[in-house]
Parts: C-alpha cells; sequence; structure tokens
C-alpha cells in the first residue's frame, strides 16, 4: 500500500519560502506511470493544482504559480519536495502531496494516493 | 484555460438518488475523475476515466460523460456519503503543456 507523507513547517513568513517534502512509502518513486504532485486547499475553498513532477526530474506547473514554484525529486530518499517563493497571506493553506497515475496516450491522469495534507500558515 | 462548473450544492434523501454534474466545453473528450472529500480529510478517488471504480469504491458509485457534462450517480445515498465532491480533468492541447484542472467542488447534504 503507497503511503504519502508531508513535512514541513507550518509557519512561514510572508515574503519567505515555503518549503515542504513529501516522503513516499510502499513504492518506489522511480516507478514509470506517475507524475508526484502538489495540490493545496484554501481555508474552506476548493482544490488547486500547483505542479508535478516525473522520477526523471521533468516538472510541469500550474500557470498561475509558475513563476514562484519549484518541484524537485531525490529518488535516492523517495521524495519529493516543493519551494514556493515570495509567500504571502493568500498562500495559507492545506498542502497535499499526491501520486499521478497518467496514461499518457490516453491524456489521462488522476491522483490515486494522496497525503493526509499539512496546513501552512503565512503570517508575521 | 480549460474551466469546469459544478453546482456548489445538491441535497438528496437517504436512499434515493444523487448526480453531481460537472459541465466544461466538450468534456466528452476528455477523461473526467472524482474525488470525494470528507471535512479534515484528504481527498478519495471515487470514479477515474469517467466510469471506473477504484477498489473497494462502493458499485453505489458510478459515472458517466458525454457532450458537455459529466456525472457522478451515487445510488442508495447513505449518511456517510455527505461530502465534497470535486471533478477533475487534464487538459492538454497543443498550445500548452498539460495541465491539471478541478471543478470548484459540490458539497453533497444527506437530509
Amino acid at each position: 500500500q503507497v503511503q504519502l507523507q508531508e513535512s514541513g513547517p507550518g509557519l512561514v513568513k510572508p515574503s519567505q519560502t515555503l518549503s515542504l517534502t513529501c516522503t513516499v512509502s510502499g513504492g518506489s518513486i522511480s516507478s514509470g506511470g506517475y507524475y508526484w504532485s502538489w495540490i493545496r486547499q484554501h481555508p474552506g475553498k476548493g482544490l488547486e493544482w500547483i505542479g508535478y513532477i516525473y522520477y526523471s526530474g521533468s516538472t510541469y506547473y500550474n500557470p498561475s504559480l509558475k513563476s514562484r514554484v519549484t518541484i524537485s525529486v531525490d529518488t535516492s530518499k523517495n521524495q519529493f519536495s516543493l519551494k514556493l517563493s515570495s509567500v504571502t497571506a493568500a498562500d495559507t493553506a492545506v498542502y497535499y502531496c499526491a501520486r499521478g497515475h497518467v496514461v499518457v496516450v490516453a491524456a489521462i491522469l488522476y491522483f490515486d494516493y494522496w497525503g493526509q495534507g499539512t496546513l501552512v500558515t503565512v503570517s508575521s | 484555460s480549460y474551466v469546469l462548473t459544478q453546482p456548489p450544492s445538491v441535497s438528496v434523501a437517504p436512499g434515493k438518488t444523487a448526480r453531481i454534474t460537472c459541465g466544461g466545453n466538450n468534456i466528452g473528450s476528455k477523461s473526467v475523475h472524482w474525488y470525494q472529500q470528507k471535512p479534515g480529510q484528504a481527498p478519495v478517488l471515487v470514479v477515474y476515466d469517467d466510469s471506473d471504480r477504484p477498489s473497494g469504491i462502493p458499485e453505489r458509485f458510478s459515472g458517466s460523460n458525454s457532450g458537455n457534462t459529466a456525472t457522478l450517480t451515487i445510488s442508495r445515498v447513505e449518511a456517510g456519503d455527505e461530502a465534497d465532491y470535486y471533478c477533475q480533468v487534464w487538459d492538454s492541447s497543443s498550445d500548452h503543456p498539460a495541465y491539471v484542472v478541478f471543478g470548484g467542488g459540490t458539497k453533497l447534504t444527506v437530509l
């Protein structure tokens, strides 16, 4: 059974960089067919896709966040990470990591495993 | 960018059938996935690729997709089905990299 667990600071100051790590267990992050993803949810709001990374290092980001987002992968630790720079109060949200099951030729990508989520508050 | 439109809320009596829609331009040409999210919990995949169910999801959950509307149908609704439901697609076109789109979510209330 694949499990994902987010970790990182729960409080970040405005203008600083938010950094989170997702540790994957029960499966290898180097397995093909998966896009390792970050998704967030503002309090009381819907889901917002941030971006994803393939184990090879290829990344794809939400255009609305692209200028501030970096997603990286460490296959040796079976982890992938999120960095979001120049944060403001508007970045306060629950951040989820998730496994994106992808079938490129059929244009299919869905999230079959999710972490429990971690609340990150941006405040001084 | 591609937009998915869901009704903010749907109400249904126990034992009845709930239908939650997800509208999008020619969404029938895309693969649609549905998630259930209960308060304080992470989303759970309940339908993928329009109408397939992951292991462990009851047969009461089904999906369809045609034209400009995809639908999640929950038969014989139970109190435990009360949750927020989100649709999602992977939007790819020739003018931008493929990216993920979520609908705004629908709150299902069991009366």
